[in-house]
């Protein structure tokens, strides 16, 4: 079958810190990979995506590269800031013409001042 | 910037009422979906639409129904509300110009039944 399994949060780190949260996949066919972010009392917002083995997705100083080898999608940041504390998704969408999302349990990151 | 709107985003409602919680995009697309998040954070799937007149059961069984007149229009419907039933309630559209491959969420509606 196909699921997205995230690193256990919480995740607390102080501001300018290096930040990684890993992602691991299991899917049939060529799957489509995303993380996705949750600000407090908000919906989910697209951070990036990666649609091809080897592809990297990069948004707001965030980076995530599809390795197909290790079936991984680890997103990192360089130096976080307080506003980037919210809740981040993996998902991945399970190869062509399928039309639904599978989403990891989240990993809720908090950045201390 | 997605066009998609939930409302209300918080309801207070008590056991055995009726509610529909609305869920509305601007955006033309087809495929819609509502997920259930629980207070752990993950995301359920309990309704999908590949267009009017279409709905399909996700991969959570819910005693929530759906319906799909107009394309912009998602409305969720809980018969007698529980208070298992208290949960955050996301909507979502997928967009056929990108092949479907994101999808785009609302703000959600967090259901408190007392």
């Amino acid at each position: 079958g196909n699921s997205v399994t995230q690193m256990e949060g919480p995740v607390t780190l102080s501001e300018e810190a290096f930040l990684t949260i890993n992602c691991t996949y299991t899917a049939t066919g060529y799957p489509s990979l995303f993380w996705y972010v949750q600000y407090p009392g908000e919906g989910l917002q697209l951070l990036l995506k990666a649609t091809k083995a080897d592809d990297k997705g990069s948004n707001k100083g965030f980076e995530a590269t599809y390795r197909k080898e290790t079936t991984s999608f680890h997103l990192e940041k360089g130096s976080v800031q307080v506003s980037d504390s919210a809740v981040y998704f993996c998902a991945l969408r399970p190869g062509q013409g399928a039309q639904k999302l599978v989403f990891g349990q989240g990993t809720r990151l908090t950045i201390n001042p | 910037e997605a066009d998609i709107y939930q409302t209300p985003r918080y309801l207070v409602i008590g056991t055995g009422k009726k509610i529909t919680l609305e869920c509305s995009q601007t955006m033309g697309h087809d495929k819609m979906y509502w997920y259930q998040q629980d207070p752990g954070m993950e995301l359920h799937l309990i309704h999908y639409s590949y267009g009017v007149n279409s709905t399909e059961k996700g991969d959570l069984s819910s005693e929530s129904t759906v319906s799909r007149i107009r394309t912009e229009h998602f409305p969720l419907t809980l018969e007698s509300a529980r208070p298992s039933h208290t949960s955050q309630y996301l909507c979502a559209s997928s967009d056929p110009s990108r092949g479907y491959t994101e999808a785009f969420f609302g703000q959600g509606t967090r259901l408190t039944v007392v």
